[in-house]
């Protein structure tokens, strides 16, 4: 069956240390993969789409990997700030239009 | 950057009534728009594709009568529960993109409580 994991439900770290959240999928080939952060009570937001043919994307303090022979994308924030608390969802695009969502990764950086 | 909008932002009905929700692209014409349905601490879930001019293709479990969909121009969609239940009682979002491939522009979601 087809899957997307984001490997925990909540990671807490501390300011200044580098977050990296992990989307793992099964039975997919998505041509894109997308990055979204969510707040509470609000729409999601995006942050970062990277193709298939790209090992990695930048902005600013992220980063996105993409590797489609493990079907994993990892996501950092470098400098975390307790303003980048908030949860993280990875969505593929499977040239569908829609997107298919993970379950979301809640972060909280702690002062 | 493009904008979606949703109205009402929060919404509380009685068992049994139509809740209508209005999805709004302002800055760009969207043929396609989606509706997802977010259960608390859950992912986002697809529950229907809204095409303009053309009825809308439901994901499989979601009741086409129960949720109806319009999209009547190439900037609003809109979405009807019907016949309103508490297991109905959720958070709605819906969102359009201006093109493939590209990211999604989201509305900021409509809480539906349903007692």
């Amino acid at each position: 069956s087809q899957k997307i994991e984001q490997n925990s439900e909540a990671l807490n770290i501390q300011e200044g240390k580098t977050a990296t959240l992990t989307c793992n999928y099964t039975n997919y080939s998505p041509a894109y993969l997308q990055w979204y952060r969510q707040d509470p009570g609000r729409g999601p937001v995006f942050l970062l789409l990277i193709r298939e043919n790209e090992k990695e994307k930048r902005k600013e303090r992220l980063k996105v990997t993409f590797d489609t022979t493990l079907k994993q994308s990892l996501f950092h924030i470098t400098a975390s700030q307790p303003a980048d608390s908030a949860t993280y969802l990875c969505a593929l695009d499977t040239g569908r239009r829609a997107l298919t969502f993970g379950s979301g990764t809640r972060l909280q950086v702690q002062p | 950057g493009a904008v979606v909008s949703q109205h009402p932002s929060w919404v509380i009905c009685k068992s049994g009534t139509s809740v209508k929700i209005e999805c709004r692209s302002l800055d760009f014409q969207a043929t396609t728009m989606f509706w997802y349905r977010q259960f608390p601490k859950q992912s986002l879930m697809l529950m229907a594709t809204s095409n303009e001019g053309s009825k809308a293709t439901y994901e499989q479990g979601v009741e086409k009568d129960k949720f109806l969909i319009n999209h009547a121009s190439l900037t609003l969609s809109t979405l009807t529960v019907t016949s309103a239940h508490p297991e109905d009682s959720s958070f709605y979002i819906c969102s359009a993109r201006e093109g493939l491939p590209g990211e999604l522009f989201f509305g900021e979601g409509s809480r539906l409580t349903v007692l």
